[in-house]
């Protein structure tokens, strides 16, 4: 079964707009929740990453939320710009063994 | 800069042949990874090595096999192709060891997308 669930396959934000991506596990082992961004030709590179002892980490525009109790994380993206028009995949792992990736959402930032 | 490098960007094969995809990463990294992706899968987890001759499976083995012997190189072998591993195959690698911080991620390669017909 998919370990880590990711919603929504794809995204339309208009430029400036807010960008949210959600996903959500069941295996309380998970210790360590990564997102990655991946343009299009590339393979995926870490954009911003969080461990549950926090619940919320920002890096820029890009923010996680995390939602220990409810299993939950999010990436906030604000003021999307055309250049976040990328693909982006939430993870769950633990002691770096092992990643889960969700599926994987495709993002649109319309100027 | 860690640099992930894999010898074909895109590969062309029949069914039934062998097909290699070799995989270098040049920062002294324990762990390596094999995935393949698939619209709408994500990244799914085929094999990962934890040092020079080791590999242990990962969700999805069948298909496939691993070499690793020498700790730079990580290959992906098919012993037979069939129409249903054409996808795009990533590599990864890891340096190892845990980490107690925010920023440990695996570096991928570019890809290398797989049409078998």
């Amino acid at each position: 079964q998919q370990q880590v669930k990711q919603s929504p396959q794809s995204l339309i934000v208009q430029k400036g707009g807010i960008s949210i991506i959600n996903c959500a596990y069941e295996n309380t082992a998970f210790d360590y929740f990564p997102w990655y961004q991946q343009f299009p030709g590339k393979g995926p590179a870490l954009l911003i990453a969080i461990r549950p002892d926090v619940s919320e980490k920002k890096e820029g525009r890009f923010t996680i939320s995390f939602n220990k109790s409810a299993k939950q994380f999010s990436l906030h993206i604000m003021d999307s710009q055309p250049g976040d028009s990328a693909t982006y995949f939430c993870a769950a792992g633990y002691n770096f063994n092992k990643f889960y990736f969700g599926s994987g959402t495709k993002l649109n930032v319309k100027p | 800069d860690v640099k992930v490098t894999q010898s074909s960007r895109y590969l062309v094969k029949r069914t039934g042949e062998k097909v290699f995809l070799e995989c270098v990463q040049d920062m002294d990294h324990e762990n390596m990874f094999w995935y393949r992706q698939d619209p709408g899968l994500g990244l799914r987890l085929i094999y990962f090595s934890y040092d020079v001759k080791m590999k242990e499976k990962g969700d999805i083995p069948e298909g496939y096999s691993v070499s690793r012997e020498k700790k730079e190189r990580f290959s992906l072998i098919l012993e037979s192709a069939s129409t249903n591993q054409t996808s795009m195959y990533l590599c990864a690698s890891y340096p190892g060891g845990g980490g107690t911080g925010s920023r440990e991620t695996q570096y991928f390669g570019p890809g290398t997308r797989l049409l078998v017909l």
